[in-house]
């Protein structure tokens, strides 16, 4: 079945930085692959997503890159803020399952 | 904006007693999905259900577990005989189409104690 890593596993950066989180997947059939944030206690949202017949895809300060010859997909917050601080899973679904597969998580914290 | 709605929203559980955890996706979506999340952990896939049956489930989801859609609208989770290590949040979601992004309840918080 598919597999997803992800890292780091905690980002701490300077309001006004950017952000990079990454993750890799196995399965090289992976069609799918969206971003999710996470608040405290609460549900993950869909914030992104990306699929394999596009490199690149940005709305407004968030950007999804996927490399599929590499099978890795990278979520880029620009110019970050206090609220972007959250949890964010990245997923893929692969062949031979048609449900999401979370990372592991990066716990981003924006400092003022 | 549709949500998905679960109830309870929190649950403590005896161990060894039966829960029924309740979701109600989405009204025009047909694929539904139940994730748990034990506390600080990732987010792992449990179930899915499309055209009222499963359509793959994890390792997971053993005897212990079963899913219903018993009258159109609800969509349950039943743990039969709940262990310590079930306690976790637990997450419902829905889409329209398998291709397209998951829509998540608020979840239910078990603790088995």
């Amino acid at each position: 079945g598919e597999n997803v890593e992800q890292h780091p596993s905690t980002l701490s950066v300077q309001e006004g930085d950017s952000a990079v989180i990454k993750c890799t997947y196995s399965d090289s059939a992976s069609n799918y692959f969206p971003w999710y944030k996470q608040e405290l206690g609460k549900r993950p949202q869909l914030i992104i997503d990306i699929r394999s017949n596009v490199g690149e895809k940005k709305d407004q300060r968030i950007a999804v890159t996927l490399n599929k010859t590499a099978k890795h997909f990278s979520l880029h917050i620009t110019e970050t803020q206090p609220e972007d601080s959250a949890v964010y899973f990245c997923a893929a679904v692969g062949t031979g399952r048609r449900a999401l597969t979370f990372g592991s998580g990066t716990r981003l914290q924006v400092q003022p | 904006e549709p949500e998905v709605t679960q109830t309870p929203s929190h649950q403590v559980t005896q161990m060894g007693q039966e829960v029924i955890l309740r979701c109600v996706p989405i009204s025009n979506h047909l694929y539904f999905y139940w994730y748990r999340q034990i506390l600080g952990q990732k987010v792992e896939f449990l179930v899915s259900f499309y055209n009222n049956e499963i359509s793959e489930k994890s390792e997971i989801f053993d005897d212990q577990f079963s899913v219903e859609r018993p009258d159109g609208s609800n969509f349950t989770l039943k743990i039969r005989s709940t262990k310590l290590e079930d306690s976790a949040m637990y997450f419902c979601a829905s889409n329209q189409a398998q291709s397209d992004g998951y829509t998540f309840g608020s979840g239910t918080r078990l603790t088995v104690v």
